[in-house]
């Protein structure tokens, strides 16, 4: 079963919109969510990331918005530009284990 | 800094041949993982590995086998490749605290026919 949901699937948005990216869990036990950001022909690389005893962490035009009761948490790309073109993966890690799950990400296009 | 080196970058197999995929971190971090990119389904994990001498099956194990040979290198293995096994192959290796980052390879590029 998917441990992670995310959405959209794809994403176009316009140079200085904002991007929106969603993901949802359903197990509590998860303690970590990270989001990577991966071009095309490179692996993932670590972008932002964040605690579930926070509800928001921002990092320039990237922020992280997490909601604890719902089981959610989204990226919010500011002033979106075309270099932030990329596939965009929500993660969730479970300290216990250390077994680090992906969904199955966001391509993001941003048209100049 | 090498990071988390992958080898071979690309492979081509055919139907019932098996091979191993080597993955090596000089990063010191205790857990690796193998995960395979497959269009519209995201990362999946195969097994993973949270210390030298343990692993665990991920979210597709079958068809695989992997061994954790020490602190450094997790290698994954192929015994009778299958043309669903046609994939993208990603090792990463990730220190075991709260924040620790995990660290890819650049990937290896499999294809059974």
């Amino acid at each position: 079963q998917q441990q992670v949901k995310q959405s959209p699937q794809s994403l176009i948005v316009q140079k200085g919109g904002i991007s929106i990216i969603n993901c949802a869990y359903e197990n509590t036990a998860f303690d970590y969510f990270p989001w990577y950001q991966q071009f095309p022909g490179k692996g993932p690389a670590l972008l932002i990331a964040i605690r579930p005893d926070v509800s928001e962490k921002k990092e320039g035009r990237f922020t992280i918005s997490f909601n604890k009761s719902a089981k959610q948490f989204s990226l919010h790309i500011m002033d979106s530009q075309p270099g932030d073109s990329a596939t965009y993966f929500c993660a969730a890690i479970r300290g216990s284990n250390y077994k680090l799950t992906f969904g199955k990400g966001t391509l993001l296009t941003v048209n100049p | 800094n090498a990071g988390v080196t992958q080898t071979p970058k690309f492979q081509v197999l055919k139907t019932g041949q098996s091979m191993t995929l080597q993955c090596a971190q000089d990063m010191n971090h205790n857990s690796m993982y193998w995960y395979r990119q497959d269009p519209g389904m995201g990362l999946r994990l195969i097994y993973y590995s949270a210390s030298e001498g343990t692993t665990d099956k991920g979210e597709v194990p079958n068809g695989y086998n992997v061994s954790r040979l020490n602190k450094r290198e997790f290698s994954l293995r192929l015994e009778s490749a299958a043309p669903s096994q046609t994939s993208v192959y990603f090792c990463a290796s990730r220190q075991n605290n709260m924040g620790g980052e995990a660290f890819f390879g650049q990937g290896t590029r499999l294809t059974v026919v």
